[in-house]
């Protein structure tokens, strides 16, 4: 079993609508997570990040840890065709390497 | 502010040739320093980490090699190339600690014919 657990999709939406991207782990240890975005042919860029539990938003992104579960999401309101690309989770526990562990990520597509 | 850098942005190299791929960081000192490789379609893989100069951390057994000469500068290598090398390699850096983010490169294309 993988450490992160990411469903690669395809995901395609229409304009506007409401996307939930999902993340599931199992090293109870980890406390800081993180969403990338990566467009393609670039490199990944943080989007959020959040550390241990708990819902963060920044404009039309919102995301939402719960520990208990193990289970991580990130929701974008009002999807954009700017928004197509590949979301990927990432995170960490304690330790000095600051070594992130990923998903496979998640490719979004918003069609117009 | 912070800059990463990443060269060359595409290579094309035959079969058994060598290889050097170069990152350096802007505006930080004693950066943890990473290479990843991203096949298409697929999630990133760790090649090799260093927390500082000389310190190399290598994650999977590989036909490459890594190196930090300068505290701001990593650089990935092979003596061989494989046609399995190819990929998209991404330069990262992180602050030192636990909870810190990583800040990639543009990355470099890499297609072994």
């Amino acid at each position: 079993q993988k450490e992160v657990e990411q469903d690669p999709g395809p995901l395609s939406v229409p304009e506007g609508a409401i996307v939930s991207l999902n993340c599931t782990y199992s090293n109870s240890a980890f406390q800081y997570f993180m969403w990338y975005r990566q467009y393609s042919r670039k490199g990944p860029e943080l989007l959020m990040y959040t550390y241990s539990s708990g819902n963060k938003e920044d404009g039309r992104f919102t995301a939402q840890v719960d520990k208990s579960s193990k289970y991580i999401s990130l929701f974008i309101r009002d999807s954009q065709p700017s928004d197509s690309a590949t979301y990927l989770c990432a995170m960490s526990g304690p330790g000095n390497t600051g070594k992130l562990i990923f998903g496979q990520g998640t490719t979004l597509q918003v069609k117009p | 502010s912070q800059t990463i850098h990443q060269w060359p942005a595409t290579l094309v190299q035959p079969v058994g040739s060598p290889l050097s791929l170069e990152c350096t960081v802007e505006g930080t000192s004693n950066p943890n320093l990473y290479w990843y490789r991203q096949a298409a379609g697929r999630g990133l893989q760790l090649l090799f980490y260093s927390i500082g100069i000389g310190q190399i951390s290598s994650e999977v057994p590989q036909n490459l090699s890594a190196s930090r000469p300068q505290d701001r500068q990593f650089i990935l290598s092979s003596k061989k190339l494989l046609l399995s090398d190819s990929g998209f390699y991404l330069c990262a850096w992180s602050a030192g600690g636990s909870g810190e983010t990583q800040y990639f490169g543009p990355g470099t294309r890499l297609l072994v014919l």
